[in-house]
């Protein structure tokens, strides 16, 4: 099946620093996701991104489906972006998610 | 709008003892979705269903059992639970039809003792 690599597994900021969070598969998908995973467990969807650019506020991502692989940035992190971050693709037309292992992300104050 | 709705949010089992989570959707979803997630771990895909009526199992369907009668419900049933099913279990739902993302609900953890 297919595999997906998140990397760093773990990053540890200080407020204000910026960071790129990378996701490799190993295959062609037909979605993409990040999410966040809170410290209360809650998972927020933070992009639909199966190719192309977004921006939401301080955070963007990249997914170039040719080359297989999708990066997360986080600028000017605060303690409130700490927890763990997925990326989830699917391949087929159930859309199943698979799921990275996640970057455990801590930001300092 | 409430999305996808997880019941009980907590629950503590014996060995040997079964129940049903609940996960119900109102977005008129035809694809939903059972994960577990294990400490530390990313989220592995239990059973899933692409509409009611059809269901169909994931990576790690041993111990579980699902049904899909309705568009809008897709119960998971666990039967003789195991210390090794002591885990958070999210239900998802998605439309199925391209560009659209999936949907977790808050989660349910289970601890068997």
């Amino acid at each position: 099946g297919i595999q997906v690599e998140q990397s760093p597994p773990d990053l540890i900021l200080q407020e204000g620093a910026n960071s790129t969070l990378r996701c490799n598969f190993s295959d062609s998908v037909n979605n993409l996701q990040w999410f966040h995973q809170n410290p209360w467990g809650q998972l927020i969807n933070l992009f639909y991104i199966p190719s192309g650019t977004k921006q939401n506020g301080r955070l963007s991502a990249t997914t170039v489906a040719t080359e297989r692989y999708s990066l997360l940035y986080i600028s000017s992190s605060q303690t409130t972006d700490s927890g763990v971050y997925f990326c989830a693709v699917a391949m087929d037309s159930s859309y199943k998610l698979i799921f990275g292992s996640g970057t455990r992300l801590l930001v300092r104050p | 709008n409430a999305g996808v709705t997880q019941t009980p949010k907590f629950r503590i089992l014996k060995i040997g003892q079964s129940m049903t989570l609940q996960c119900t959707q109102d977005m008129n979803h035809n694809y939903m979705y059972w994960y577990r997630q294990d400490p530390g771990m990313g989220l592995k895909l239990i059973y899933y269903s692409v509409g009611a009526g059809i269901t169909d199992k994931g990576e790690v369907p041993n111990g579980y059992n699902v049904s899909r009668s309705t568009t809008e419900d897709f119960p998971l049933r666990l039967e003789l639970a195991a210390p090794s099913q002591t885990s958070v279990y999210f239900c998802a739902s998605t439309s199925g039809t391209p560009s659209t993302e999936a949907f977790f609900g808050q989660g349910t953890r289970l601890t068997v003792v």
